[in-house]
């Protein structure tokens, strides 16, 4: 299995733009998280799904931010209009079961200037 | 308000030495800890793990000691090697409750000095 991919692994944009990150997660898992890392919070859960469903998005920062995940080996995650202080790395992650731990993919650096 | 704390944001340990990361937790329905390793520009990699029914794990250099009163749990490296510098974070989750989601503490970064 190649692991979970997600795409671009770095993104520059402009203050206003719309980006959007993909993810992959490894084939039957049923759980798929997206994290943010910055420097002042670590690691964020922003928003996770269990069999395509969104069960929690408490942690998604605003209504900037929206995720999707339409089929089980595709999931994306929106920031529309973006700002400078969204710049961070976002990871995407997933897993057979919620609670035991996950594989990361690599992460998309993601810088709005 | 962090449910997961690692108030070491670095440390430095001569190679060869132990290398000993905290870790303090205050949701106390949490029952599975977890340690992950991240270089730069990768992703977090799962390093080692412990159920609340135990209070050691072990694996080769890698030792979690967990203490359940204290809501603490520590990651002793030994001996530690310079291929072990990177960001270490602290996690946990409450298995098989509606909160079935792994909690990352904000990670301690290691330099394991030649």
């Amino acid at each position: 299995d190649a692991g979970v991919i997600q795409s671009p692994r770095h993104e520059v944009t402009e203050m206003g733009q719309e980006v959007t990150l993909r993810c992959k997660p490894i084939s039957g898992h049923d759980y798929l998280f997206w994290y943010r890392q910055t420097m002042m919070r670590g690691l964020e859960l922003l928003i996770y799904f269990n069999n395509n469903v969104p069960i929690d998005d408490s942690g998604m920062p605003e209504d900037r931010f929206s995720a999707k995940m339409p089929n089980a080996s595709f999931s994306t995650l929106k920031i529309q209009p973006s700002e400078p202080r969204d710049s961070a790395v976002y990871f995407c992650a997933s897993s057979l079961r919620g609670g035991y731990g996950y594989t990361f993919g690599s992460g998309t650096r993601l810088t709005v200037v | 308000d962090q449910q997961v704390k690692q108030n070491s944001p670095s440390l430095s340990v001569q190679e060869g030495r132990i290398s000993i990361l905290n870790c303090d937790y205050t949701n106390s329905m949490f029952d599975y800890f977890l340690w992950y390793k991240k270089y730069p520009a990768e992703g977090p990699t799962f390093l080692i793990s412990i159920s609340s029914i135990k209070d050691k794990n072990e694996d080769g250099r890698f030792t979690v000691f967990l203490n359940k009163s204290a809501k603490h749990l520590s990651l002793h490296i030994v001996p530690s090697q310079p291929g072990d510098s990177a960001v270490y974070f602290c996690a946990a989750s409450a298995r098989g409750t509606s909160y079935d989601k792994v909690i990352f503490g904000p990670g301690t970064s290691l330099s394991v000095i030649p």
